[in-house]
């Protein structure tokens, strides 16, 4: 069965401290996998796509990564601002569904 | 880039009540549409996938007859919770997205059933 696993559910961190979020799938011929952030009341915004293993993708202090197996959000530096919760989704086979993360709630403290 | 418009917002109103919510791209054509149903602190579920012209495809334990679907054109879709129960009170999330892109959002309409 097609799945997608975020880690941690949630992460609190101090202004400047940089970590990653994790995004681990297990399905059958990928097709793409995606980056949203989210705030609260609102929908997802596009962040980053992803194709192939190897690939990466930066945006200001977000860097996304991909292997055959997982891939990682890396933020460098963060600011308050930055606090959301992070989707990640896979879309595989031949149809156009995605196949979404249960998120990462990240809480950058001032 | 790629804007989607999803109206109403926010939306209160008695039990047995039909309720409409639309979702528009702005500035693409949306070949195919999405809607999903998120509940607090949780993912998003996703409820159906419509094409253009075509019926859409529920997902397993969503009531088609209860959410309707309807995809027109390929820049409007609409869902209509047909006598809705305090029980399908949620934040529903429409997207679209063309051909071999990223799936944009709309951004949420939150329904509550009194």
């Amino acid at each position: 069965e097609d799945q997608v696993t975020q880690s941690p559910e949630a992460l609190r961190l101090q202004e400047g401290e940089s970590s990653s979020l994790n995004c681990s799938y297990t399905v059958s011929g990928l097709r793409g996998l995606f980056w949203y952030r989210q705030d609260p009341g609102k929908g997802p915004e596009f962040l980053f796509t992803l194709y192939s293993a190897g690939e990466e993708k930066e945006k200001e202090r977000l860097k996304a990564t991909l292997t055959k197996k997982e891939s990682f959000l890396h933020i460098t530096a963060p600011k308050p601002e930055d606090s959301a919760t992070y989707l990640c989704a896979v879309q595989a086979g031949t149809g156009n569904q995605f196949y979404f993360g249960t998120g990462t709630s990240l809480t950058v403290i001032p | 880039g790629a804007v989607v418009s999803q109206h109403p917002s926010r939306v209160i109103c008695k039990s047995g009540t039909s309720v409409k919510i639309e979702c528009r791209s702005l500035d693409f054509q949306a070949t195919t549409m999405f809607w999903y149903r998120q509940f607090p602190k949780k993912s998003l579920m996703l409820m159906a996938t419509s094409n253009e012209g075509s019926k859409a495809t529920y997902e397993q334990g969503v009531e088609k007859d209860k959410f309707l679907i309807n995809h027109a054109s390929l820049t409007l879709s609409t869902l209509t919770v047909t006598s809705a129960h305090p029980e399908d009170s949620s934040f529903y999330i429409c997207s679209a997205a063309d051909r071999g892109q990223p799936q944009h959002f709309g951004d949420g309409t939150r329904l509550s059933i009194l």
